[in-house]
């Protein structure tokens, strides 16, 4: 199976604030690949998929990047409700999922 | 506006079967392919299983292989999940998710809660 490993496991940041969160597979996913927010008491939400194209009615301050083994999800000029969790998910070879990141914050 | 709403979750004692129901609506539900996500209390997310959007294909990850089956409705719109042999490990909620060919889910119910304890 492929792992995927997301960092950091947690972080806290300011309004207004640029926030990365990466994700790196265990083998090479070739862009195969979506981030999703769940906030508190809520299911997920699709943000991204195929690495970098934004779903429809995802704020623009949202973005994704990457190649290979390497991804990463940007939240520019951070908003409040944008405190959530986020999952990286691969589906190159079946589908699993990052252990999520928790952005609180500061 | 797409809706997916799940039901028939519960507690029940391991060994023992559930069936999970998903109705859909919003959107023509047989052009589409369907899958089962699972979050335990606390913990990340964990696909499950997904079928084509004629029910002719399924698939599911190993540990519950033998034990799940996916199927659906399409004359009713809805998706199910028969859970047979359910362990502890099985305790989550469960989400019915439209999916993107077998890829990616665009859209995700409420869920719904399986507790597998006696």
């Amino acid at each position: 199976d492929i792992r995927m490993t997301q960092s950091p496991a947690s972080l806290s940041a300011s309004l207004g604030e640029t926030v990365n969160i990466e994700c790196l597979a265990s083998e090479d996913i070739y862009s195969d690949l979506a981030w999703y927010q769940q906030k508190p008491g809520k299911s997920p939400q699709l943000l991204i998929y195929n690495a970098n194209s934004l779903q429809n009615g995802v704020p623009s301050r949202f973005s994704g990047s990457g190649s290979g083994t390497q991804y990463s999800l940007k939240i520019n000029s951070l908003q409040s409700e944008d405190v959530a969790t986020y999952f990286c998910q691969q589906y190159n070879n079946y589908r699993t999922f990052g252990g999520g990141t928790k952005l609180e914050l500061k | 506006e797409v809706q997916l709403v799940e039901s028939g979750g519960g507690l029940v004692q391991p060994g023992r079967s559930l069936k999970l129901s998903c109705a859909a609506s919003g959107f023509t539900f047989s052009n589409y392919y369907m899958a089962w996500v699972r979050q335990a209390p606390t913990k990340g997310l964990e696909w499950v299983a997904s079928i084509t959007n004629s029910g002719g294909s399924t698939y599911y990850r190993d540990s519950v292989k033998g034990r799940f089956t996916i199927s659906r409705d399409n004359a009713k719109s809805t998706l199910y999940l028969q859970m047979d042999s359910l362990r502890s490990e099985d305790t989550a909620t469960y989400y019915c998710t439209r999916g993107i060919g077998t890829y990616y889910f665009d859209y995700w119910g409420q869920g719904v809660m399986v507790t597998v304890s006696s």
